[in-house]
């Protein structure tokens, strides 16, 4: 089986509720924030991105917020359905840019959409 | 889409033996990497390449060297594996611009098993 998601915080939600998966980031001087779904035995695939300069973005279903005042980004997932039951995590890239660049990746959240 | 593709899902190698690892993208990316994800964790970077030839270490470089002598394929070699390097290793690649991050896309990801 999928060992990945051994010791992850697990989020079980009811299917057709709403999700949100908290990350808390370690660097303020981040600008550049992205939200990564993981199904078993798959590759981290993007979610959704977001900059430092911005608070809110919306994509087909989630929405990320981010709080720069507490280094807090959240995804919030509408409707959840059973295809969302992955692990999600978050990265962080910290300025300044230099065109490498290292990402700062969270362990991640498991979500369980209950029928 | 985004497509960047690893040439082996699963791979059983032996002790002391020379192991290549092949990945390839589609989408004339600058940036290539490969990182191993273990339980616990997370990803860690081994090694990362911005261009043809070009290559910086990650964080855990130590047992690996990577090869990269066209744009869209990125190697990693384990020049002696040992049965620590038994992990998933997963390959992303990401566009490289002037002025902004860009985010890195994953393949599916190899499960090596060093016996």
């Amino acid at each position: 089986g999928e060992s990945v998601g051994l010791h992850l915080p697990t989020l079980s939600v009811q299917e057709g509720d709403n999700s949100i998966i908290n990350c808390a980031y370690s660097n303020s001087a981040s600008d550049y924030f992205i939200w990564y779904k993981q199904e078993s035995g798959k590759g981290p695939q993007f979610i959704i991105d977001i900059r430092s300069n911005m608070d809110k973005r919306q994509g087909q279903r989630v929405t990320v917020l981010l709080n720069k005042t507490v280094k807090h980004l959240s995804l919030q997932i509408a409707a959840t359905q059973p295809g969302d039951s992955a692990v999600y995590f978050c990265a962080e890239i910290p300025r300044p840019y230099s065109g490498t660049y290292k990402y700062i990746f969270g362990t991640g959240t498991r979500l369980k959409v209950l029928a | 889409d985004v497509k960047v593709t690893q040439s082996s899902r699963y791979l059983v190698k032996r002790t002391g033996e020379k192991v290549f690892l092949e990945c390839v993208q589609d989408m004339d990316h600058e940036n290539m990497f490969w990182y191993r994800q273990d339980p616990g964790l997370g990803l860690r970077l081994i090694y990362f390449s911005y261009d043809v030839k070009m290559k910086e270490k990650g964080d855990i470089p130590e047992g690996y060297s990577v090869s990269r002598e066209k744009k869209e394929r990125f190697s990693l070699i384990l020049e002696s594996a040992s049965t620590n390097q038994t992990s998933m290793y997963l390959c992303a690649s990401s566009l490289w611009t002037a002025y902004s991050n860009q985010p890195q896309h994953f393949g599916d990801g190899t499960r090596l098993s060093i016996l």
